[in-house]
């Protein structure tokens, strides 16, 4: 069974600049998530989609995130403009279950690390 | 706000003796602990859980431990191998069930 892909896995740009990443979850999956995981942090969760709506988008700084997931299945979180704060590896993670949750599974993909200069 | 705490940022074990790490969390609503391990350059995987309803749970070579009365748990790695050398993150969500996660506990397995 594939995985979590995630492109590209690095990216490097300066401030004010835009950049987006996609993920494509493991097939079936009907939820999937956006982490953000600054240096010496754990994930934070920056958005989650069941299918193709969202389900928590509580922690996205929506004046500069955006994230979309046509047709329920691939995903791609944007950034535009970047900060210097959002230097981060950002995963994406998906689920089986068409409910979410924290008793399903995630699974993760690589990660594309983020530095802004 | 930190709900989830490891305090312990790293851990070096000699091969074949027990890790131990450590978690504690503030939210009395969690009731779903889980325990992921992260290679450099891949995503975390996961490693194993325990409901509140229980009190261990026992995987192998990995046991995880929760204290609810001390908002504290733990998993136990015995004996260590040399494969264990990782970053092993807490996480812990309510019945909302989003994950809180913790700043992770690099362990290194000595020969």
């Amino acid at each position: 069974e594939a995985g979590v892909a995630q492109s590209p896995r690095y990216k490097i740009i300066e401030k004010r600049q835009s950049v987006a990443f996609w993920c494509n979850p493991i097939s079936g999956h009907a939820t999937l998530y956006w982490y953000q995981q600054i240096l010496g942090q754990g994930p934070k969760l920056l958005i989650q989609f069941q299918n193709n709506g969202v389900v928590d988008d509580s922690q996205l700084p929506k004046d500069r995130f955006s994230a979309e997931r046509l047709k329920g299945v691939d995903s791609t979180l944007k950034i535009q403009p970047a900060k210097l704060e959002d230097s981060a590896v950002y995963l994406c993670a998906s689920s089986l279950s068409s409910s979410g949750g924290g008793a399903d599974e995630q699974f993760f993909g690589p990660g594309t690390r983020l530095t802004v200069l | 706000d930190q709900q989830v705490k490891q305090n312990s940022p790293s851990l070096s074990v000699q091969e074949g003796r027990i890790s131990i790490l450590n978690c504690d969390y503030t939210n009395s609503m969690f009731d779903y602990f889980l325990w992921y391990k992260k290679y450099p350059a891949e995503g975390p995987t996961f490693l194993i859980s325990i409901s509140s309803i229980k009190d261990k749970n026992e995987d192998g070579r990995f046991t995880v431990f929760l204290n609810k009365s001390a908002k504290h748990l733990s998993l136990h790695i015995v004996p260590s191998q040399p494969g264990d050398s990782a970053v092993y993150f807490c996480a812990a969500s309510a019945r909302d069930y989003k994950l809180s996660f913790g700043a992770g506990t690099t362990v290194t397995v000595r020969a």
